[in-house]
Order: structure tokens, then C-alpha cells, then sequence
């Protein structure tokens, strides 16, 4: 099992801010991804990464952005913040030829 | 388009019976089939997982799944069902590095 780490866990936010959720593993995963899920719903693939310098928009469309600088770290941002994005972020990693994903607790994101 | 269809969206059971979560898939290959667990507010865990070889794999917490290729399913199973048990639960399959997600059902447990 990864160790997937997300912070913060939770975050009230005013519309127009600047937010950064922080994901990082620390087993040395090479591919991590970025899921949003809305309550009750399923999840959408937003972003992934298969290392450093890597990072590939998933199949939902998503305003936000991310980098991948470290291989432990893969940070996930929004620019300006609108009450649509609010929702839960999820946060995985997996190996680079293994097809498990291990997930993160999640942040969840509400925008007034 | 390969997809994997979770035909309940929400099952309700006594605390000691049975349990039996439905996840249909849509693969041309061998598919590498998931089952996660979700836990309110809390990100997923990993049940179980099939990739090959014998066919009725054992996970965590009870849990066993069956793949059926003759019937395209990979239903999750649990003889006895606890109160701990109520969550969301989703069925995935692997496809060209990304995971696809079924929808979800919902499992509530009365006493």
C-alpha cells in the first residue's frame, strides 16, 4: 500500500481566491493522478503524470493546473476560485508498470 | 468505448445477511478489474483486484469477487454484512493507464 498524503483535508474558500491542494506519496510512485468527485457521484480523471516534468489533462475539462517537479509531489491549482469547483479532490498514485491505484483521503473544496 | 456499468445505485441489507454488488464491464482484452471502497468524506480504498489466473479472488475485510467472462461481470460478494460495511462502493477497470470508473452503488446496513 502507498502512503498518499492531501492537505488540506478541508477548505472554505471566497470566489476569486487562489488555491493550491498539496498531494504527495512517498513510496516512489512515477504516475499520480488527479480525480474530482461531486457528493454521491462517481469520479472524473482531471489530471495524471507519468514522472517529473510529465503532466496530462484528463477526461473531464478542468480549469485547473498542476506540475509535477518532484516525483513525490504533484501539486493541484486554481487560479481563481468559483463556487463550481467546489467539490472533492482525490489524489492517487500508482507504479510505473503496475495498474493499482492508491488513493489519498481527498480534500474537499467549498467556494462561496 | 470501453466502460464498466454498476447497475445499483444503492442496496440496502439487514447487519448478518448477504451481499451481493453488481459491476458489468465492456473490454475487448482481458481487463484488469478493481473494486474499491469509499468511507463519507474519506478518499478509496482497495478491496480486491483481478488481473488474471483464478477467477475468484479473496480481498479485505471479507470480501471476494468472481470475474465471469462468459457474462462480462466481476461481482463483489460478502457472506455476512456488518453495520461497518455501509459505504460506497465502485467497480473499475484499467485502460491504458487510467482507471474507469463504474458510477457507484450505495450500500446501507440496518441492525
Amino acid at each position: 500500500e502507498a502512503d498518499i498524503y492531501q492537505t488540506p483535508r478541508y477548505l472554505v474558500i471566497g470566489t476569486g481566491k487562489k488555491i493550491t491542494l498539496e498531494c504527495s506519496q512517498t513510496m516512489g510512485h512515477d504516475k499520480m493522478y488527479w480525480y474530482q468527485q461531486d457528493p454521491g457521484m462517481e469520479l472524473h480523471l482531471i489530471h495524471y503524470s507519468y514522472g517529473v516534468n510529465s503532466t496530462e489533462k484528463g477526461d473531464l475539462s478542468s480549469e485547473s493546473t498542476v506540475s509535477r517537479i518532484r516525483t513525490e509531489h504533484f501539486p493541484l491549482t486554481l487560479e481563481s476560485a468559483r463556487p463550481s469547483h467546489t467539490s472533492q479532490y482525490l489524489c492517487a498514485s500508482s507504479e510505473n508498470r503496475g495498474r493499482t491505484q492508491y488513493f489519498g483521503p481527498g480534500t474537499r473544496l467549498l467556494v462561496l | 468505448a470501453q466502460s464498466v456499468t454498476q447497475p445499483d445505485i444503492h442496496i440496502t441489507v439487514s447487519e448478518g445477511a448477504s451481499l451481493e454488488l453488481r459491476c458489468n464491464y465492456s473490454y475487448g482484452a482481458t481487463p484488469y478489474l478493481f473494486w474499491y471502497v469509499q468511507s463519507p468524506g474519506q478518499g478509496l480504498q482497495l478491496l480486491l483486484k483481478y488481473f488474471s489466473g483464478d477467477t475468484l479472488v479473496q480481498g479485505i475485510k471479507g470480501f471476494e469477487a468472481e470475474f465471469k467472462r462468459s457474462q462480462s461481470s466481476f461481482n463483489l460478494r460478502k457472506p455476512s454484512v456488518h453495520w461497518s460495511d455501509a459505504a460506497e462502493y465502485f467497480c473499475a477497470g484499467h485502460n491504458t493507464d487510467k482507471l474507469i470508473f463504474g458510477t457507484g452503488t450505495r450500500l446501507q446496513v440496518f441492525p
